[in-house]
């Protein structure tokens, strides 16, 4: 069975300064990853994903992830983090052939700091 | 594009009473449709995955008595809580799958928050 590991429950950042939100993956086979973002109260809005190919993907709101097998990981980056970035942010693997089973990590809260 | 609604977005209830709660995909047609549960401070758990035109598979623990599913249409899913008591309030998440070659992604709705009193 597969399982992702957020290993930060909360990072506390300055605007304007970088972000990395770090992910392991465990999956036999090759992963789909997915990245959502959740504000308070609200669904899932999701960032960015990766299926195949190129391992640097690029998202919506000037995220962007690099998937590396050899690390199992799927680390989300940001180069200047905006006030509005403060959420929630999950790190999901879907199972081979779809994304109709997503496995979801525990989450790590993002405090932006004026 | 993907967008997926949930109707109501906030409802309290007396216990013992049903609530249903309706998942819709706006602008595409999902086969597949999920229902995930969100406790405050924690991740999404999956409770059910519902197919257009069969029965909900539902996660173990999910009681499928108490949680009915309904996926009637390629757009809207419905889940029961029936009998519902304090224990049953949470957020309560769909989500609608679009699936395509190597495109497979779920999109969420904004979320029910059921409170029973």
């Amino acid at each position: 069975a597969q399982s992702v590991t957020q290993p930060d429950i909360h990072i506390t950042v300055s605007e304007g300064a970088s972000l990395e939100l770090r992910c392991n993956y465990s999956y036999g086979a090759t992963p789909y990853l997915f990245w959502y973002v959740q504000s308070p109260g609200q669904g899932l809005q999701l960032l960015l994903k990766y299926f195949s190919g190129d391992t640097l993907v690029q998202g919506i709101k000037g995220f962007e992830a690099e998937f590396k097998r050899s690390q199992s990981s799927f680390n989300l980056r940001k180069p200047s983090v905006h006030w509005s970035d403060a959420a929630e942010y999950f790190c999901a693997v879907g199972t081979s052939g779809s994304a109709r089973q997503l496995t979801f990590g525990s989450g790590t809260q993002l405090t932006v700091l004026p | 594009g993907a967008v997926v609604s949930q109707h109501p977005s906030r409802v309290i209830c007396k216990s013992g009473t049903s609530v249903k709660i309706e998942c819709r995909s706006l602008d595409f047609q999902a086969t597949t449709m999920f229902w995930y549960r969100q406790f405050p401070k924690q991740s999404l758990m999956l409770m059910a995955t519902s197919n257009e035109g069969s029965k909900a598979t539902y996660e173990q623990g999910v009681e499928k008595d108490k949680f009915l599913i309904n996926h009637a249409s390629l757009t809207l899913s419905t889940l029961t809580v029936t009998s519902a008591h304090p224990e049953d309030s949470s957020f309560y998440i769909c989500s609608a799958g679009v699936t395509g070659p190597g495109a497979d992604t779920q999109y969420f709705g904004p979320g029910t928050r059921l409170t029973v009193l």
